[in-house]
């Protein structure tokens, strides 16, 4: 069971932009931790997307944007590409008894 | 480009013992965490631990008591050992590297072995 909730599916067309979110608690993104994002085509590896809440290691496109604000955080994408198709994963610290580094539930995006 | 790959048995009997190394290609395994993280269906991504170049270890609570993570700097590799298998070890597992700024995230992955618990 994670300890981060994020909506089962996203969907939109392409050149759109679709939202994400990632809601924890007063033990993880409450507490001020930083959330990171991971993309995950399927049948590979998660990617790293987005770190430090906003923060695009170099080659990741500008389409794709973090943000944080209380207990949840949201990775946006704009512009809505076919190749974006895939698996998002948040990801953060948690203080309580969970493990210390924990995943979002995922989120799938479609591209009509 | 750091490139990371696991290997190790794909099929493992119930009650007997996980292993799996993952090797480093392109870079030094000195000076960064190196983690374990595996995927299931059912409970989506699930960190393991980490391993610090100089040994240092760090485990998720729930696997603790089964879970050993070492490092082997001479030979680039980093290895998991998850003792007393059930079938909810079933699972895609990944090496992955750590970078630590006092919070750690993951920013280079390796392929991913599926190793799947069955007598």
């Amino acid at each position: 069971q994670s300890v981060l909730t994020q909506p089962p599916s996203v969907s939109g067309a392409p050149g759109q932009r679709v939202t994400i979110s990632c809601t924890g608690s007063t033990s993880n993104i409450g507490a001020g931790f930083d959330v990171h994002w991971y993309q995950q085509v399927p049948g590979t590896a998660p990617k790293l997307l987005i770190h430090g809440n906003n923060n695009r290691p170099s080659g990741v496109p500008d389409r794709f944007s973090g943000s944080k604000s209380g207990t949840s955080a949201s990775l946006a994408i704009t512009g809505l590409l076919p190749e974006d198709e895939g698996d998002y994963y948040c990801q953060s610290y948690d203080t309580s008894l969970s493990a210390l580094y924990v995943f979002g539930t995922g989120t799938r995006v479609t591209v009509l | 480009q750091v490139q990371l790959h696991e290997s190790g048995p794909r099929l493992v009997k119930p009650s007997e013992t996980l292993s799996l190394t993952c090797t480093i290609s392109g870079g030094s395994i000195s000076s960064y965490y190196w983690t374990w993280i595996r995927q299931t269906p059912g409970k989506g991504l699930e960190w393991i631990g980490y391993v610090y170049s100089l040994g240092g270890t760090n485990y998720n609570p729930s696997l603790n008591s089964r879970v050993t993570i070492s490092v082997d700097a001479s030979k680039n590799q980093f290895s998991l050992n998850l003792k007393s298998v059930t079938a909810a070890d079933t699972a895609v597992y990944y090496c992955a590297r750590a970078i630590d700024y006092g919070e750690y995230y993951f920013d280079t992955w390796g392929l991913g072995t599926l190793v799947t618990v069955s007598s």
